[in-house]
């Protein structure tokens, strides 16, 4: 495969459970980024990482968790999942950073918490 | 505040042109990004503007004011496959990028 790869592709979750979405991409690139959709509104960022071994915050980080061991993965993990988590969850990747270079993104995860 | 505006929606016709634009009000800008997006799937990159004017690529050609805080992106000889939402994005004085909500662009036959 070439690109990034989401897991899973959808899932219900019970509230207070705990999930991680997975991420990995094999184009090497260094910088990470994890994004929620919900209608009407743009893309959020929720976490970054610019290089291995980092992370940062976004825009929406309450909730959320990653860790970035190596080049490859990058997982988001919701601790204890509230109903207003439900979103279509995007990984993506860049060669740059985020404001100066083309982002590829995976196919999404969405996610539903009851 | 920062803020990125473009249309809910807009409707064309197959084999027209469509310009849908975008006004951004940010701190601290680099550029600003157009990404495609089909229903239910992942955006995809189409343009990045760092200087003032008109840049084509195809039926697809984007253009920058970076003075009035504006872009478009002009869609020519539109296809059915074309109907999709389209994502403004520009840069904030952290260096993220700020999303618009997108258009959705509907194209009738």
């Amino acid at each position: 495969i070439a690109g990034i790869t989401q897991a899973p592709t959808s899932q219900i979750l019970a509230a207070g459970r705990r999930m991680t979405l997975r991420c990995t991409q094999d184009m090497r690139h260094n910088a990470m980024y994890w994004y929620r959709q919900d209608l009407g509104l743009g893309l959020r960022l929720i976490h970054y990482s610019n290089t291995a071994g980092t992370t940062g915050k976004g825009e929406v980080p309450d909730g959320y968790s990653v860790s970035r061991a190596n080049t490859d993965d990058f997982p988001l993990t919701l601790a204890s999942a509230v109903p207003s988590q439900t979103s279509v969850y995007f990984c993506a990747s860049s060669d740059g950073t985020e404001d100066t270079g083309e982002l590829f993104f995976g196919e999404g995860s969405r996610l539903t918490v009851l | 505040g920062q803020n990125i505006d473009q249309p809910t929606e807009m409707t064309a016709t197959e084999g027209a042109i469509v310009q849908i634009n975008c006004t951004y009000q940010t701190s601290g800008f680099n550029g600003l990004f157009w990404y495609q997006q089909h229903a239910g799937e992942a955006p995809t990159f189409l343009s990045y503007n760092v200087l003032d004017g008109l840049e084509e690529k195809g039926r697809f050609s984007s253009f920058l004011s970076r003075s009035k805080g504006y872009s478009y992106l002009l869609l020519k000889e539109l296809q059915m496959k074309d109907s999709a939402s389209y994502l403004c994005a520009g840069t904030d004085s952290n260096y993220q990028l700020i999303w618009g909500a997108g258009t959705k662009l509907i194209i009738k036959p």
